[in-house]
């Protein structure tokens, strides 16, 4: 079975660029959650979907973050204009919402470093 | 914030012994359990799961004690191996679907 699927799973670019991580989902899921890990804060949600719809984004750090879900199967995590203090391990997750105590499955993850 | 284990401490064990890693949790709400692994350059795993209904569940080689008096859970994993060192992760949901992880605990396996 197909798990998360994230992409690119490194991603090197100078500050100020644009940085656009891309996730799959697992099939038949309809939650998807964005988190971030760095040594010094662990895993922190950023943001997750329910059915397409964003419900929580209160973990987004900047207005220079940005995430959509276009449909049930793609989603991005944009971060626009990129900084230093940005680098990173991005995981996207997705589960079953609706029904209660569901885990969450994780994709490998982006490593994102901003030079 | 409620938070679920405060420190990343690394429990270094012999091929072949046991070993228990412990995660502490603050939300004394919190209805549901996981413990993840994570290893080098990948995602955390799902390893079990618990809800606060049990004390105790078990899985192959794996053991999730849930102990709600002191908010203390536990990974028991049988007979460790090469393959069982990685980060392993406690987190906790409230009848929500935010998980809030802890920092982890690094399992080092000696041979």
């Amino acid at each position: 079975d197909a798990g998360v699927i994230q992409s690119p799973r490194h991603e090197v670019t100078e500050m100020g660029q644009e940085v656009t991580l891309r996730c799959k989902p697992i099939s038949g899921h309809n939650s998807l959650f964005w988190y971030r890990q760095t040594m010094m804060r662990g895993l922190e949600l950023l943001i997750y979907f329910n059915n397409n719809v964003p419900i929580d984004d209160s973990g987004m750090p900047e207005d220079r973050f940005s995430a959509k879900m276009p449909n049930a199967s793609f989603s991005t995590l944009k971060i626009q204009p990129s900084e230093p203090r940005d680098s990173a391990v991005y995981f996207c997750a997705s589960s079953l919402q609706g029904a209660s105590n569901q885990p969450q499955h994780f994709g490998d993850g982006t490593r994102l470093s901003i030079l | 914030g409620e938070s679920v284990g405060l420190h990343l401490p690394t429990l270094s064990v012999q091929e072949g012994d046991n070993s228990i890693i412990n995660c502490a949790y603050s939300n004394s709400a919190s209805d549901y359990f996981i413990w993840y692994k994570q290893e080098s350059g990948k995602g955390p795993q799902f390893i079990i799961d618990i809800r606060s209904n049990m004390d105790k569940r078990q899985g192959q080689r794996v053991t999730v004690l849930l102990n709600k008096t002191v908010k203390h859970l536990s990974l028991q994993i049988a007979a460790t191996q090469p393959g069982d060192s990685a980060v392993y992760f406690c987190a906790e949901n409230n009848y929500g679907q935010n998980f809030v992880f802890g920092p982890g605990t690094r399992l080092s396996v000696l041979p």
